[in-house]
């Protein structure tokens, strides 16, 4: 069945430095979609990416997906503290009629002050 | 908008016991999930519905859970007799398809304890 790594499993940075965070998948992705887990809390959506080599920027985040739409990364610029969390990267390859996600097993960043 | 509801939000068992979760997904998103989060894990799927008729439930240990979703609204899931293996984090989901994208919206989750 497809597969979703994704690494670092943690990250520690500053507060102001830089972040990123892979995601590969074992099969050819029709999208991906990037979700952001606070401590305790559940997944929120943050962006689905669908064609090869697409690009999105949300404020600090900026997203990428692999030409051969293989893999994903997403890039936090100057983190501040309210970055903290895990962000998963979800795959789909929409198979059939089910369109089923499968997720990475995240990057649980730390932002420390 | 309301988000996905979910009920219980905890609950402590023992094991061999039985355990049902609650869901009712945002109004008119046709497409509801059940998914368990493993601490330290991404959520993965047990079981999809799409209106009232399952869609993929290939991951979902049928001999110990099961899940429906009558009237293709509110769903149910229950594990019978629960393991301790199953101590984790329910999470349901709903989805609408427009245009090309299908976001998926998380309820807060039951978060199960298998003593």
């Amino acid at each position: 069945g497809q597969q979703v790594m994704q690494i670092p499993q943690y990250q520690h940075v500053q507060e102001g430095e830089d972040f990123t965070t892979y995601c590969n998948s074992s099969t050819t992705l029709s999208n991906i979609q990037w979700y952001k887990q606070r401590p305790g809390g559940h997944p929120v959506f943050l962006i689905q990416l669908v064609k090869s080599g697409e690009v999105k920027k949300q404020k600090r985040l900026t997203f990428q997906f692999g030409e051969a739409k293989k893999n994903s990364s997403l890039h936090i610029t100057a983190t501040q503290t309210t970055d903290v969390g895990t962000y998963f990267c979800a795959g789909s390859n929409s198979s059939g009629s089910a369109r089923q996600l499968t997720f990475g097993s995240g990057t649980q960043l730390t932002v420390l002050p | 908008e309301a988000g996905v509801a979910q009920s219980p939000r905890y609950k402590i068992i023992e094991k061999r016991q039985s355990v049902a979760f609650w869901c009712n997904p945002i109004s008119g998103h046709a497409t509801l999930y059940w998914y368990q989060q493993i601490l330290g894990q991404g959520p993965k799927l047990l079981i999809q519905f799409q209106n009232n008729g399952v869609v993929d439930d290939s991951q979902l240990p049928k001999d110990r859970f099961s899940a429906e979703r009558l009237k293709g609204v509110d769903s149910t899931l229950k594990i019978q007799p629960a393991k301790l293996e199953d101590s984790a984090v329910y999470l349901c989901a709903s989805s609408q398809r427009l245009a090309f994208q299908e976001t998926q919206y998380f309820g807060p989750g039951t978060r199960l304890l298998v003593l």
